[in-house]
């Protein structure tokens, strides 16, 4: 139990266009899901607390117009990089808690961005 | 934000060999999650422990949550256990995590 799945796993966009991800949480409901980054050789950052039905929470220094983050279902939650730019290559995780258990927190496996 | 700090920030060990990981933190918390990253990038929940000891095969965990760390303690180590061990903390739903310790286990 408690599976977490992204897609796309990874994906190269150009410079100026916007990429789509996805976050599913497969059996289990996620009123609460997390969004983070990680650069090569670092720890995780949090983004963003994604609330379904109500706006998502950015953390400081996050810009919430380029990462547009859609909590649309008790299953989905889906981060958009809009405008993308070299700068925002990296590797992004998100995470979602079981809505019956503790604040234990699963993790997707990832999708690494490439922005040429 | 909380603090945290994982020690050693890098071990070897030789197979077969025990090791203890170290996460300290600043703040109170009630949400403590150790994870082991896979070279794919994945995190496997290895323990949720905001207090107390648990087990699981040769791993097993300990936070004392009063003086503000927990430890991960892995025995008879194995290739396998090589990657990147991060300690993660938090009180209610956010999380910080460590830098982390990257473990390589040698045959």
């Amino acid at each position: 139990g408690a599976v977490v799945s992204q897609h796309p796993s990874w994906v190269i966009c150009k410079s100026g266009t916007s990429v789509k991800i996805e976050c599913r949480s497969l059996d289990f409901q996620a009123t609460t899901m997390f969004w983070y980054r990680q650069f090569p050789k670092q720890s995780l950052m949090l983004m963003a607390t994604s609330n379904e039905g109500s706006k998502a929470t950015y953390e400081q220094g996050v810009e919430k117009d380029k990462f547009l983050i859609n909590h649309a279902s008790l299953t989905l939650s889906t981060l958009t990089v809009t405008s993308a730019h070299p700068e925002d290559s990296s590797f992004y995780i998100c995470s979602a808690r079981d809505d019956r258990d503790s604040y234990e927190q699963y993790f997707g496996p990832g999708t690494r961005l490439t922005v040429t | 934000g909380i603090q945290v700090e994982q020690s050693p920030p890098d071990l070897i060990l030789q197979e077969g060999a025990n090791s203890t990981l170290r996460c300290n933190f600043s703040d109170s918390v009630n949400n403590l999650q150790w994870f082991h990253q896979n070279p794919w990038g994945q995190l496997i929940n290895l323990f949720y422990i905001p207090s107390g000891t648990k087990q699981n095969g040769r791993l097993s965990a300990t936070t004392v949550a009063t003086e503000r760390y927990s430890l991960l303690y892995i025995s008879s180590s194995q290739t396998t256990d090589s990657g990147v061990y991060f300690c993660a903390v938090g009180y209610d739903y956010k999380l910080s995590f460590g830098a982390g310790t990257t473990v390589t286990v040698r045959a």
